[in-house]
């Protein structure tokens, strides 16, 4: 069954450090996500993708976030200068069809900021 | 103000009994779909089912089923004949239009549930 696989599952990094986080979203998959959630609380939107554009994004998806499909495959979230705040698991997601409920999930990527 | 409201921090089940996870939501749009997502101790969101604000009837899949009450805005996921696979978080989610157009959603997610199984 095709699923959405993220890369590194663990990444520490120092404040002020960049990171970029990796993704392959499902192939036949046209929408693309990232969520973020900070240890115990609830999953937040941060920005959708489609047609190499961001279609939406979140009041959190401020100027030191970026995204990226560098090529047919890999959709990316890059942090410029990370914080400590910015310490949480990451999911990336995709769907065939926008507003898709059905979105499918990476296993995330947990960010330490240290 | 919350959109998501799950009320309920924890929930404890004996395996093969049903249980309903609630979850409340608010919005103003007429036009919305509501679903839900389970997140094991592994981290991982696995989506569980999907109501649509103009769907009849309740919607199932499985052993899930939802409770969908729109006057009440509320739609509670049960989960019937509890395995001790369920125990796990539960998140209730809502998409609704972010633009008057209504050609975007942008979800939220509520706090979640935790839901523990005993054998």
């Amino acid at each position: 069954e095709p699923e959405v696989t993220q890369t590194p599952s663990h990444q520490v990094t120092q404040m002020g450090q960049e990171v970029i986080l990796r993704c392959v979203p499902i192939s036949n998959h046209l929408y693309f996500y990232w969520y973020r959630q900070i240890l115990g609380q609830k999953v937040e939107f941060l920005v959708s993708f489609y047609n190499n554009e961001i279609s939406e994004k979140s009041e959190i998806f401020d100027d030191q976030f970026s995204v990226e499909r560098p090529d047919g495959s890999n959709f990316t979230l890059k942090i410029r200068s990370t914080k400590l705040e910015d310490s949480a698991m990451y999911f990336c997601a995709s769907s065939e069809r926008q507003g898709s409920y059905e979105q499918y999930f990476g296993p995330g990527t947990r960010l330490t900021v240290t | 103000a919350q959109k998501i409201t799950q009320t309920q921090p924890g929930m404890f089940v004996q395996e093969k009994e049903a249980v309903t996870l609630d979850c409340t939501y608010d919005t103003s749009d007429q036009s919305y779909g509501l679903f839900w997502y389970k997140q094991p101790s592994s981290g991982e969101m696995i989506f569980l089912i999907y109501q649509g604000s103009y769907d009849e009837q309740n919607a199932t899949e499985g052993r899930y089923s939802l409770n969908f009450q729109k006057a009440r805005k509320s739609t509670n996921l049960v989960i019937s004949a509890s395995q001790l696979g369920d125990s796990a978080m539960y998140f209730c989610a809502m998409r609704e239009p972010s633009d008057p157009s209504g050609g975007s959603y942008i979800p939220t997610f509520g706090r979640g549930t935790s839901l523990i199984v005993h054998p």
